[in-house]
């Protein structure tokens, strides 16, 4: 139940394409859904995060879809870039006063030139 | 403001040694939370700390420890230093109160056991 399924694991995009990676949920408590870019050799850097209450929130190219009933968020990245080439990560907050971060397995998105 | 630091940035150690890391904060941060993350890996959860207390831990053996200062800085000690030890060591400073959950993460640190 605590667990953040990611997918796909790794994702090849051509320049100027759309980028679509997508995570699940089982607890219902979850209640913060962030998305994270990690470069090669740096740490995770917060991309944009959604909570319950909106269905799409959307920063530039990026923009995070939320289906509450079906318990399910993905990152669309619009006009997707070749220094858009990192590796994703979603998570969703544990709920409550835990302030423990749930993550998922990552995705390695490679956008082709 | 100034971002989390972690030092140092790269350690190799040899297997059965000890190893200390120290993560600074975001000023004003209160929660530290430790991962480590390996080739192929995602972030694996290691512990949290919230003024000087841990709040939360992970599935790791009781060789990795931690501690948090009265100035929210933390450090992070791995004892009898495995092979498998090997990885990027991250930390992330959240305000870890109220309704913000994020988490900022440190640059790591990459630690190499030979």
């Amino acid at each position: 139940q605590q667990q953040v399924k990611q997918s796909p694991q790794s994702l090849i995009v051509q320049k100027g394409g759309i980028s679509i990676i997508n995570c699940a949920y089982e607890n219902t408590a979850f209640d913060y859904f962030p998305w994270y870019q990690q470069f090669p050799g740096k740490g995770p850097a917060l991309l944009i995060a959604i909570r319950p209450d909106v269905s799409e929130k959307k920063e530039g190219r990026f923009t995070i879809s939320f289906n509450k009933s079906a318990k399910q968020f993905s990152l669309h990245i619009m006009d997707s870039q070749p220094g858009d080439s990192a590796t994703y990560f979603c998570a969703a907050s544990n709920g409550g006063s835990n302030y423990q971060l749930i993550w998922g397995a990552g995705t390695k998105l490679i956008i082709k030139p | 403001k100034a971002g989390v630091t972690q030092t140092p940035r790269y350690l190799i150690k040899t297997r059965g040694q000890q190893v200390t890391l120290s993560c600074s904060p975001i000023s004003g941060h209160r929660s530290v939370s430790w991962y480590q993350q390996t080739p192929g890996q995602g972030l694996q959860f290691l512990f949290e700390y919230f003024s000087e207390t841990q709040r939360n831990k992970g599935n790791f053996p009781g060789r990795f420890s931690g501690r948090q200062f009265s100035n929210s800085r933390s450090e992070m000690n791995v004892s009898t230093l495995e092979l498998g030890d090997s990885a990027l060591y991250l930390c992330a400073s959240s305000l870890g109160q109220g309704n913000t959950y994020e988490q900022y993460f440190g640059p790591g640190t990459r630690l190499t056991v030979t």
